[in-house]
């Protein structure tokens, strides 16, 4: 079974533009997550897509959103880029097994990442 | 608020001996706590977790110990190897409803042959 595979895996953007990342989950797995990993604020949390619907969000700015499509692959956009968005951008995904009364014990599978260079 | 700490940032051992990286969550509401090997300019990967209700957790030579009461969970390596050097982070997550893991800041491990 392929894994988590993410395009462009490389990415050179000066400030003020725009950027828009994809990731494809494995096959038959239902909910995509974001994370920023800086050297500085290692793995940072952005969002959770859960079918096509946001289901969490770290604190991040507005700046920063995302949209899951019906086959269950993600993109998540950047706008007005500053140069602090340098990183690499992993997404992670995993069955998305719910649990409202029990936990659902999701293991995540990361991707190869972006790696995002502002300048 | 949700906060994962952990120490050390770095650890240096020689091959053969153990290693452990200890982390502390703040969030009394989760309950799962998978651990990650990311090697130089790879993904990161699961190498094991651990859930709330088990205090213990054994894979040949990685094991992961929880205390619920103090918040603290930790990685054990034993028999370390050359190719075990990596950054190694922790994480919880709450898992009702969510994926959404809070990393730890990473430990850096270097086994020297």
């Amino acid at each position: 079974k392929a894994g988590v595979t993410q395009t462009p895996r490389y990415l050179i953007k000066t400030r003020g533009q725009q950027v828009t990342l994809s990731c494809s989950p494995i096959s038959g797995h239902r909910s995509v997550s974001w994370y920023q990993q800086t050297p500085g604020q290692g793995l940072q949390f952005l969002f959770e897509y859960f079918s096509e619907t946001q289901r969490n969000k770290g604190n991040f700015p507005g700046r920063f959103s995302g949209r899951q499509f019906s086959n269950s692959r993600s993109e998540m956009n950047v706008s007005t880029l500053e140069l602090g968005d340098s990183a690499l951008y992993l997404c992670a995904s995993s069955l998305g097994r719910t649990g409202q009364t029990a936990p659902s014990y999701n293991e995540q599978f990361f991707g190869p990442g972006t790696r995002l260079t502002v300048l | 608020g949700e906060n994962v700490e952990q120490h050390p940032s770095t650890l240096s051992v020689q091959e053969g001996d153990s290693a452990v990286i200890k982390c502390t969550y703040s969030d009394s509401a989760s309950n799962y706590f998978p651990w990650y090997k990311q090697e130089l300019g790879k993904r990161p990967q699961l190498i094991i977790d651990i859930r709330s209700n088990v205090g213990e957790k054994k894979d040949q030579r990685i094991a992961v110990t929880l205390n619920k009461t103090a918040k603290h969970f930790s990685l054990h390596i034993t028999e370390t190897q050359p190719e075990d050097s990596a950054v190694y982070f922790c994480a919880a997550s709450k898992t009702y409803n969510t994926d959404k893991l809070i990393f730890g800041t990473g430990t850096r491990l270097q086994v020297f042959p």
